[in-house]
């Protein structure tokens, strides 16, 4: 079964540093990998995906991750924080039972200062 | 723009009360899914359905079931809600792309 750790429940920044969070998945199959955001009090909003394609993907505001086959790691990064990033984000990884189903990260919030 | 509808943002249920939340997809979409999100826990998947009256149990079904009668509706139903229900619900529709489309959640409470 596919499991996707997430190091890390809480990280915090200062408005302009770089963002990075990190997420490691074991996986039987080539994965997809995915790193969404939610708002508080709101749905989960896709940043980005990897399907096997190119190993840097680029995402929505800014935000890019790296699949490193060889680290089963795909982290989640920013090079300029903003106050606006301050959420919760989820990795995931699709499911053996075919690409459908996702198992997800417990989750990291960030925490954005001034 | 794909739209996930809950009906209900918030409710307020009592320890025994039938409990049926409610969500709508307006994409066409073959899959739909209910998880459950806990602090600290992250989303666990409750059930899901590839198809019109079928469905799968996904890691916790306990407690729950759902209902598929039309496409573009996935009812998850508490037949008789407890107080470890408490929880954010959160339904998603997909096609086979791996990419969910998530509603905003529905808070339950139950006393």
């Amino acid at each position: 079964a596919q499991s996707v750790t997430q190091l890390g429940s809480h990280v915090s920044v200062s408005e302009g540093a770089l963002v990075l969070l990190r997420c490691n998945y074991s996986s039987s199959v080539p994965p997809y990998l995915f790193w969404y955001v939610q708002y508080p009090n709101q749905g989960l909003q896709l940043l980005l995906k990897y399907t096997s394609a190119a190993t840097l993907v680029k995402g929505i505001n800014g935000f890019e991750a790296e699949f490193k086959k060889s680290e089963t790691s795909f982290h989640l990064t920013k090079p300029s924080a903003h106050m606006s990033d301050a959420a919760e984000y989820f990795c995931a990884v699709s499911g053996d039972s075919g690409y459908s189903t996702l198992t997800f990260g417990k989750g990291t919030m960030l925490l954005v200062s001034p | 723009d794909v739209k996930v509808t809950q009906s209900s943002r918030y409710l307020v249920k009592r320890t025994g009360e039938k409990v049926f939340l409610e969500c709508v997809q307006d994409m066409d979409h073959e899959n739909m899914f209910w998880y459950r999100q806990d602090p600290g826990l992250g989303l666990r998947l409750i059930y899901f359905s590839y198809d019109v009256k079928m469905k799968e149990k996904g890691d916790i079904p306990e407690g729950y079931s759902v209902s598929r009668e039309k496409k573009e509706r996935f009812s998850l139903i508490l037949e008789s809600a407890s107080t470890n229900q408490t929880s954010m619900y959160l339904c998603a529709s997909s096609e086979n792309t791996g990419e969910l489309f998530f509603g905003e959640g529905s808070r339950l409470t139950v006393l």
